[in-house]
């Protein structure tokens, strides 16, 4: 079955350092990964996804995320954090089944 | 605007008392999906539908049903609420689930609580 973990329940940084939110898959076959993310009272917003092609994928607000397959992960970064980037970042994966996994969330706050 | 749209927003109801929580989409998305968003344990997935008048289980979908008969609209329907299904419930919906056009909108939430 597949499966995705995220291991930091909480990721602080600085506004202007860059930012981490890590993300492990299993899956079977080839993986379509995506990254969302929610803010306080509101649903989830698309970032980004990676379905095949280069693994370094750029998305929304300047966030984008690393497919590595060998230690299948699926990292978020960003080069420069800002204070509105605060928010919790869910990490998801599909096989070529129909249904969506998600990870439980990682919630990213920046400091000022 | 383009977005999906579930109601109600919040709602407060007692065991076995039926309830059906609407979503609706005004993209003409095929896929449509329900989740349940729990602390610690991130969203996951009840029931989605490919089209219409085609459903199929995700990973939770005992205590729950779900219908199909619009392409626009995918209510859920729990006939016997249980406290356990006090959650925070989210549909989206996508353009289909493949050829890259697998990206899901979701709708604003709806946070149940059952007594």
């Amino acid at each position: 079955a597949q499966s995705v973990a995220q291991p930091e329940d909480q990721v602080n940084v600085a506004e202007g350092n860059p930012l981490t939110v890590k993300c492990t898959y299993s899956v079977s076959g080839n993986p379509y990964l995506f990254w969302y993310v929610q803010y306080p009272n509101r649903g989830l917003q698309f970032l980004l996804k990676y379905i095949t092609g280069d693994n370094l994928v750029k998305g929304s607000y300047g966030f984008e995320a690393e497919f590595n397959k060998s230690q299948t992960s699926f990292h978020l970064k960003k080069p420069s954090a800002l204070v509105s980037d605060s928010a919790l970042y869910f990490c998801a994966v599909r096989d070529y089944g129909q249904n969506f996994v998600f990870g439980p969330g990682t919630r990213l706050s920046v400091l000022p | 605007e383009a977005q999906v749209t579930q109601n109600p927003r919040y709602l407060i109801t007692v065991t076995g008392k039926k309830l059906t929580v609407t979503c609706s989409q005004n993209m003409n998305h095929e896929y449509m999906s329900w989740y349940r968003q729990d602390p610690g344990l991130g969203l996951r997935q009840i029931y989605y539908s490919m089209n219409v008048e085609v459903t199929d289980k995700g990973d939770v979908p005992e205590g729950y049903k779900v219908s199909r008969k619009e392409k626009r609209n995918f209510p859920l329907i729990l006939e016997s609420p249980s406290p356990n299904q006090t959650s925070l419930y989210f549909c989206a919906s996508s353009l289909s689930t493949s050829g890259g056009e697998e990206t899901q909108y979701f709708g604003p939430g709806t946070r149940l609580l059952v007594l």
